[in-house]
């Protein structure tokens, strides 16, 4: 199975900063690669797919790069509403794997 | 607006065997993959196992091949999952996820809100 690797693991910052989350696949995944929201007692909501593509509806405050093993998510200036814990999920092979999550707090 | 609505969870001993129910709508549910992801108390996320809009191709993780059994009935809008000889590790909450549309499991677009299944004696 594809390994990845999100860091940071948590993050505290503050309202209007910027924030950047990397996640690192085990293996070359191309572009496959996707980014999730939970927040807290709620289902995981799709923001970002294949690697910078930002899904319908979401804010353009996130956003996402990157391509092989390497790959970075981006909040440009953090709103209290983005508490969550976020994820990163590889679909280059099976099977589909995420990362273990970066939990981003208010500072 | 889509909605899945999974039911089925509960409390089950080590061994035994549990089905879960995803109710869809708000889309046509037959031309759409779909997929089973579960997350342990506190921990992250994982793929659980997938099925084409047919029903013709099914993938399952590693982790419960042999003892889960994915299905779908097009005409009652609703997935499935058959869950047998549950094992302690498979305490979760169940998410059912709509396929983005791929031949395997890629993309997770609109997911349920979840059922919780507890597996302990």
């Amino acid at each position: 199975d594809i390994q990845m690797t999100q860091s940071p693991s948590s993050l505290s910052a503050s309202v209007g900063d910027r924030v950047t989350i990397t996640c690192q696949a085990s293996q070359d995944i191309s572009n496959y690669l996707n980014w999730y929201q939970q927040k807290p007692g709620k289902a995981p909501k799709l923001l970002i797919y294949d690697a910078s593509n930002l899904e319908t509806g979401v804010p353009s405050r996130f956003s996402g790069s990157g391509s092989g093993t390497d790959f970075t998510f981006t909040i440009s200036s953090l709103q209290p509403e983005d508490i969550a814990t976020y994820y990163c999920q590889q679909y280059d092979n099976l099977p589909p794997t995420f990362g273990q999550g970066t939990k981003l707090e208010i500072k | 607006e889509v909605q899945l609505v999974e039911s089925g969870g509960g409390l089950v001993q080590p061994g035994g065997s549990l089905r879960l129910s995803c109710a869809a709508s708000g889309f046509t549910f037959s031309s759409y993959e779909m997929n089973w992801v579960r997350q342990a108390p506190g921990k992250g996320l994982e793929w659980v196992s997938y099925i084409s809009s047919s029903g013709s191709t099914i993938y399952y993780a590693d982790s419960v091949k042999g003892r889960f059994t994915i299905s779908r009935d097009n005409a009652k809008n609703s997935l499935y999952l058959q869950m047998n000889s549950l094992r302690a590790e498979d305490t979760a909450v169940y998410y059912c996820a709509r396929e983005v549309g791929a031949t395997q499991p890629t993309t997770f677009d609109y997911w349920g809100q979840g059922t919780l299944v507890t597996v302990s004696s």
